[in-house]
This record gives structure tokens, C-alpha cells and sequence, in this order.
């Protein structure tokens, strides 16, 4: 099956710098990739995805990598704020791009993001 | 905005007790997911429904664990009995079936299981 490491577990950083998390995976057939920010005591919520199809994908302060080759793909927030302190996880998955297929995501251990002010 | 709900939001149970969680997913979401996050991880599958149908149990341990989607909506995940490392949160996810735009998986609030 699947598997998604990802790295750091921590990453501390000041107020308008920028964090990087990465994550690899293993099976070449996987072709989505979302991330998730979960908040402490709250459930995981979808910030950005990418698809295979596509090697960059960015939303505001929010950029996602994918190098298909290599099976990595990173999350890049940039003049990052307090408000983005909370723990992400990425995911790969396949089946989102074939009809009738299944989806089932394989989660990363996730990285606890603390943004000191 | 709809919404994945779960409940109990907590429990408390006794090892060797049986226990049960329930999960609504979103209406037309025709794929459910069970998750167990336990603390500082990431959700780890255990079972994944298309409408009524398991897609993927493998990693359930069904000893103990069993789920159902009797009716393709709703879905009930049980355990017994309850062991002290069974403790952590359950999530519960659905989405749209593979090959639609949208497949992200919407989570539930979950129900954090403490055995004791």
C-alpha cells in the first residue's frame, strides 16, 4: 500500500517568515495530493490540493510542489501570521482522476507549525 | 454549509465494554471514511464505504471493530470489546465518489474515545 512521510514533525518560525513541509510517497500510482490544517481540538480541514497533472498550485499565501519523478511534493506558506500555528498533513491518494474509482487518501504524520509572533 | 456529523462528541468507556459511534455524512456523498488520529498523528484508515459496499478494510482490526453502512447514508463503527489502546479520536469522512472534480474528504468534529 501506500506510504507518506512526512518532515518535520516541528517547525518553529517568526511572524512573515516562510515554512516549508515536505512529504514523499511511495506508490507511483497515486495522483492527488491534498493538504490538511487541523486545528487544536478541530477537525481537519482541506487548505489546498494538487493533481498530478500539475507540477505547482497556489492560493494566496499558500503554494503546493509536486515532483512526480522524484514522488515529492511540498507545502510552501509564505509571511506566515500566528493564525497559521496549527498541525498539517499531507495525503496521497489515487483514483481521482478515473472514473468509478476508488479514493482513498494515506496521511502523512503531520508537522506541528507554531508561528511565534 | 453541510457537514459530516458525528456523535458522541466523547466517550468514556470500560476496557472490555462494547462501544459505538455514529456518523451522518454529507447528503450525495457517496464515499464514507473511518479514521483513527491517535494524539500527534496523522488519521489512519480503517474502513472506507462506496454507498453500502466496503471498498477497503484492511487495516480494521476486525476481532474487535466492526462498521456497517446498512442503508448507504449513515454508518455506525463498533467496538468490543474496548481495550486501553483503542483511546483516540475516531473521524469520520465522506466525499464524492472517485472521478468527480471534487473529491476532498470533509471530516466530522470526531468523537474522542477514552478507555479507561
Amino acid at each position: 500500500g501506500e506510504n507518506v512521510e512526512q518532515h518535520p514533525s516541528t517547525l518553529s518560525v517568526q511572524e512573515g517568515d516562510s515554512a516549508v513541509i515536505k512529504c514523499t510517497y511511495s506508490d507511483s500510482a497515486s495522483n492527488y495530493f491534498p493538504w490538511y490544517k487541523q486545528e487544536l481540538g478541530k477537525r481537519p480541514q482541506l487548505i489546498i490540493d494538487i493533481r498530478s497533472n500539475v507540477g505547482e498550485k497556489k492560493d494566496q499565501r499558500i503554494a503546493v510542489t509536486l515532483n512526480k519523478t522524484a514522488k515529492h511534493f511540498s507545502l510552501h506558506i509564505t509571511e506566515t501570521q500566528p493564525e497559521d500555528s496549527a498541525v498539517y498533513f499531507c495525503a496521497a491518494s489515487t483514483g481521482a482522476l478515473a472514473s468509478g474509482g476508488s479514493y482513498i487518501p494515506t496521511f502523512g504524520r503531520g508537522t506541528s507549525l507554531i508561528v511565534h509572533p | 454549509e453541510a457537514e459530516v456529523a458525528q456523535s458522541p462528541r466523547y466517550k468514556i468507556t470500560e476496557k472490555s465494554q462494547a462501544v459505538a459511534f455514529w456518523c451522518d455524512p454529507i447528503s450525495g456523498h457517496a464515499t464514507l471514511y473511518w479514521y483513527r488520529q491517535i494524539l500527534g498523528q496523522g488519521p489512519e484508515l480503517l474502513v472506507q464505504f462506496q454507498d453500502e459496499s466496503v471498498v477497503d478494510d484492511s487495516q480494521l482490526p476486525k476481532d474487535r471493530f466492526s462498521a456497517e453502512r446498512l442503508k448507504g447514508v449513515d454508518s455506525t463503527l463498533k467496538i468490543q470489546p474496548a481495550e486501553l489502546g483503542d483511546s483516540a479520536m475516531y473521524l469520520c469522512a465522506s466525499s464524492l465518489p472517485a472521478g468527480r472534480l471534487n473529491t476532498e474528504a470533509f471530516f466530522g468534529q470526531g468523537t474522542r474515545l477514552t478507555v479507561v
